[in-house]
C-alpha cells in the first residue's frame, strides 16, 4: 500500500517568508510525528499528534513552529518568518497505535527547506 | 536528557567483512532501542529494536544487544554485502514517549 508521502519534496524561500509543509500518513494511522533532520545529523522530533490534538509538542524550537492535523488525518507544518537556520530536511512519520502494538514509525521521504 | 552516540563514518569495508558499528546511549530509566537504515535515495526504515535489558533484535543478517550495564547497542552484522551500503541511525524512545532521539547517524559503504 502506499507509504507516508510529503509534499512539497523541495522547497526554497527568502528569509522571512511563511512556509507550509504537507504530510499525508499512512491511511489508518493514528498516530503522526515531525522530525526535522539538519545536514551531516540525525533526526531531532519537534512534534506528535495522537489523532488530532498534539500529545507532545516538547521539540519545536520556538513559537514560529506550528504544526495542525485537524481531521486526524493529513498535517501541516507551518513556519512563520524562516530563517536560514531552517534549512534543513523535515520528516514525516506515522504510526498504527494499537495497545499492545509496536508503534513502528514508518517515514516519509521529507521536503527539503531552503531559506535563502 | 537523552542522547545517543554513534561511532564516525564512514565506515568503509570490504564485501563479506565483518561489521560492527558502536552505539551508546545516556537516558533515564529504560528506553527503547533502535536502528533505522537510510538507503540511497529512501527514506528511514526500522532495521530491529529491542525493548528491554538484554534483548537481541535481528533483522536481515543484523543483530543489536541491548546492553545495560554499558548503556550500549551496537550494530553487527557477520558478512556485509554492497547492498547493505546505507546510513544506519541509532535511536532511543523513552518509557511512555514515542519521540525517538536519533544518533547523528553512520555511513556504511561495501565495495565488491
Amino acid at each position: 500500500g502506499a507509504g507516508v508521502s510529503q509534499t512539497p519534496s523541495n522547497k526554497v524561500t527568502e528569509k522571512g517568508k511563511y512556509v507550509e509543509l504537507r504530510c499525508d500518513p499512512i491511511s489508518g494511522h493514528t498516530a503522526l510525528y515531525w522530525y526535522r533532520q539538519s545536514l551531516g545529523q540525525g533526526p531531532e522530533f519537534l512534534i506528535y499528534f495522537q489523532g488530532t490534538g498534539a500529545a507532545d509538542d516538547s521539540g519545536l524550537p520556538n513559537d514560529r513552529f506550528f504544526a495542525v492535523r485537524p481531521e486526524g488525518s493529513v498535517s501541516t507544518l507551518k513556519i512563520q518568518r524562516t530563517e536560514r537556520g531552517d534549512s534543513a530536511v523535515y520528516l514525516c512519520a506515522s504510526s498504527l497505535e494499537v495497545a499492545g502494538g509496536s508503534y513502528e514509525q514508518y517515514f516519509g521521504p521529507g521536503t527539503r527547506l531552503t531559506v535563502t | 536528557g537523552n542522547s545517543v552516540t554513534q561511532m564516525e563514518g564512514p565506515v568503509t569495508l570490504s564485501e563479506e567483512a565483518f561489521l560492527t558499528i558502536n552505539c551508546t546511549y545516556t537516558a533515564t530509566g529504560y528506553p527503547s532501542l533502535f536502528w533505522y537504515v537510510q538507503y540511497p535515495g529512501e527514506g528511514l526504515q526500522l532495521l530491529l529494536k529491542a525493548t528491554k535489558a538484554d534483548d537481541k533484535g535481528s533483522n536481515k543478517g543484523f543483530e543489536a544487544t541491548y546492553r545495560k550495564e554499558t548503556t550500549s547497542f551496537h550494530l553487527e552484522k557477520g558478512s556485509v554485502q554492497v547492498s547493505d551500503s546505507a546510513v544506519y541511525f541509532c535511536a532511543l524512545s523513552k518509557l511512555g514517549r514515542r519521540a525517538l532521539t536519533f544518533g547523528s547517524g553512520t555511513r556504511l559503504q561495501v565495495q565488491p
